[in-house]
């Protein structure tokens, strides 16, 4: 149990397009989603955290005009990349939380390349 | 939340016991510790977490002393699919998950 998926698992646009990422907890009700980046041989990094039917809760140093999360249901949340950059690339993971666990589940992560 | 110090990077050889520790002096009461481990281009996977003492599961153990200000990891007999990064957090059910740098583990034949 305690699935999460991500799709797509790796997208390439060009620069100035935006890119939607879907996380969906698929056997449990996430009342919490958590994004993160993480680029090549590091660590990740909080983005943002999202409360279904709230507005998400950008960590210091992320534009939330540039990163619009939208988390609609108790199972899915999605993260759009807009004008993306090539700088933007990077490995983007979510993960969700159910209300009475402390436990996330992580997503298998979405590979962006922006060319 | 409270901040956590782990090695860098660890060396290993197939079959032997691997102790990874991390340092988190700050930690409050209410405060878990859960291990991570992270694969090239994957999501974190869930390892183990505690309290207080011992836990065990079927992976691996976690040794928390009384102080709680540091937890040691144990993976017991590791293979070359042990190869991964390996991240140690703490926080409460409230807290959102901060990672720090993980260690490395490499795993040699």
């Amino acid at each position: 149990g305690a699935v999460v998926s991500q799709h797509p698992s790796w997208v390439i646009c060009k620069s100035g397009t935006s890119v939607k990422i879907e996380c969906r907890s698929l056997d449990f009700q996430a009342t919490t989603m958590f994004w993160y980046r993480q680029f090549p041989k590091q660590s990740l990094m909080l983005m943002a955290t999202s409360n279904e039917g709230s507005k998400a809760t950008y960590e210091q140093g992320v534009e939330k005009d540039k990163f619009l999360i939208n988390h609609a249901s108790l199972t899915l949340s999605t993260l759009t990349v807009t004008s993306a950059h090539p700088e933007d690339s990077s490995f983007y993971i979510c993960s969700a939380r159910s209300g009475d666990r402390y436990e996330q589940y992580f997503g298998p992560g979405t590979r962006l390349t922006v060319t | 939340l409270a901040k956590t110090t782990q090695p860098i990077s660890m060396d290993s050889y197939e079959g032997q016991e691997v102790n990874i520790t991390c340092s988190h002096n700050n930690i409050a009461t209410n405060d878990y510790i859960t291990w991570y481990q992270q694969f090239p281009s994957q999501g974190p996977r869930f390892i183990i977490q505690g309290y207080k003492t011992k836990v065990t599961n079927e992976v691996a153990s976690l040794f928390i002393p009384a102080d709680r200000k540091s937890s040691t990891l144990s993976l017991p007999r590791v293979s070359l699919s042990d190869t991964a990064v390996y991240y140690c957090l703490v926080g409460d059910d409230t807290d959102k998950l901060i990672f720090g740098t993980g260690t490395r583990l490499q795993v040699f034949p």
